[in-house]
């Protein structure tokens, strides 16, 4: 699976959108963009995923570059619940088993 | 609508001793993984089990051993724990072969002593 790199910490006021980057220049063909998500303590919790297009859900939407090398999680409207540490995974479409990084830990601000 | 639920939620344990963390899903998925997360890293994959009858080595396998007893349940067990164990463990489910809609417990937090 390609590697991915994340800035280690961003911050956000409340209200605003909130853009999350993730590098992953050794992307292949097959490779998905996965994001999750990990509020305190808790286990992580599944965003949103995407191969090529841009993808929107109920959550976030998620911006492919045309090359695939980077993406970029929106949090359109952060509140303070959106506080987290954010993961970018890539991996192969069938693969069985999903690698978690260090992640982004985003802080949002009242 | 439980999802994934582990037990026990805490526990302490001297070098030394053995125990059993247990991990059951109702979602009817086929696949089971156990991850630590130790402070302030990411998850790391301990073992995995794809499908009911089988498991797999993950990244850090040393040290634990599992048991998928049915298709509901994966038991991660420590044999002689040592205090580089201590982590906070979860547990996952998914659908086989997918990335998304992996379904984690509420973690155990074990301090080996």
């Amino acid at each position: 699976d390609a590697k991915t790199t994340q800035p280690p910490s961003m911050d956000c006021a409340e209200g605003r959108a909130a853009n999350l980057p993730c590098n992953h220049s050794t992307i292949s063909g097959n490779e998905y963009v996965y994001w999750y998500r990990q509020i305190h303590s808790q286990g992580p919790q599944y965003i949103i995923h995407g191969l090529k297009n841009n993808e929107t859900n109920e959550m976030a939407s998620l911006i492919i570059t045309e090359d695939r090398k980077s993406s970029t999680l929106i949090l359109p409207h952060a509140t303070l619940r959106d506080t987290a540490v954010y993961y970018c995974i890539v991996r192969v479409g069938g693969a069985q088993k999903l690698v978690f990084g260090q992640g982004t830990r985003l802080t949002i601000n009242p | 609508n439980a999802g994934v639920t582990q037990t026990p939620k805490f526990q302490v344990l001297k070098t030394g001793q053995s125990m059993t963390l247990q991990c059951a899903q109702d979602m009817n998925h086929n696949s089971m993984y156990w991850y630590r997360q130790d402070p302030g890293m990411g998850l790391r994959l301990i073992y995995y089990s794809a499908s009911e009858g089988t498991t797999d080595k993950g990244e850090v396998p040393n040290g634990y051993n599992v048991s998928r007893l049915n298709k509901r349940e994966f038991s991660l067990r420590l044999e002689s724990a040592a205090p580089s164990q201590t982590s906070v463990y979860f547990c996952a489910s998914s659908e086989a072969y997918r990335g998304d809609g992996y379904t984690f417990g509420s973690g155990t937090r074990l301090t080996v002593v």
